[in-house]
């Protein structure tokens, strides 16, 4: 069964407006870390930015924010006022605290930003 | 910044013929990881190590071997190549100390297996 799944496969949006991307997890360990990475068309991946299981407040990272919602399993990534740079690949991921501890990857969403 | 090196960048082989891909880190992180990325998939992980000596199959491990000489390397192994193998290639490597886990990621071995 898919760990990390993210259902939008591509989103277009108009620079300078803000964008949404959904992830949901699936865990049975109380402690786990969720991570946002970005893939650039040279093929590069950078991290962004990173929620722990334990903490309340959304993870905020220049004009990368979390929602992170627990109870829904969901941790949603928003880009506020979006520039053509961002247009990327978004991978989310999970780690879990117990087991072989691997980085469980979504299969990524495809953001287009528009002049 | 951290800094995670593979080689060779491209890589052609033919089926049956033996391919090592090699990845160095010179951050002494103790993790490091092997991933391939195709579509539709995402990025899955094939083989990762906790420090030198050490290596452990990940999701999918099958038709690959790894190895960890030292802290800042670790290769790939495919000793019969198959078409099936084809991908890209990504290793990683990271740290949990510090409370500032991520991962860090090299640039990517596309390799075609023909």
């Amino acid at each position: 069964a898919q760990k990390v799944t993210q259902t939008q496969t591509s989103i277009s949006v108009v620079e300078k407006t803000t964008v949404t991307m959904d992830c949901v997890y699936e865990t049975r360990d109380s402690s786990y870390f969720l991570f946002w990475y970005k893939q650039t068309a040279s093929g590069e991946i950078v991290f962004l930015i990173r929620q722990d299981s334990y903490k309340k407040e959304n993870a905020t990272v220049g004009h990368y924010s979390l929602n992170f919602q627990k109870p829904k399993s969901s941790i949603g990534l928003i880009i506020t006022a979006t520039q053509i740079e961002d247009s990327a690949v978004y991978f989310c991921a999970m780690r879990e605290d117990t087991g072989y501890q691997n980085f469980y990857f979504g299969k990524g969403t495809s953001l287009t930003v528009i002049p | 910044e951290a800094a995670v090196t593979q080689s060779p960048r491209n890589k052609v082989a033919v089926t049956g013929g033996k391919v090592t891909l090699s990845c160095n880190q010179t951050n002494n992180h103790n993790n490091m990881y092997w991933y391939r990325q195709d579509t539709g998939h995402g990025l899955r992980l094939i083989h990762y190590s906790y420090g030198a000596g050490s290596t452990e199959k990940g999701d999918i491990p099958d038709g690959y071997k790894a190895s960890r000489p030292s802290q800042e390397n670790f290769s790939l192994i495919l000793e019969l190549a198959t078409p099936s193998q084809t991908s890209v290639y990504f290793c990683a490597s990271g740290d949990r100390t510090g409370g500032n886990e991520r991962l860090f990621f090299g640039h990517g071995t596309k390799l075609s297996v023909l």
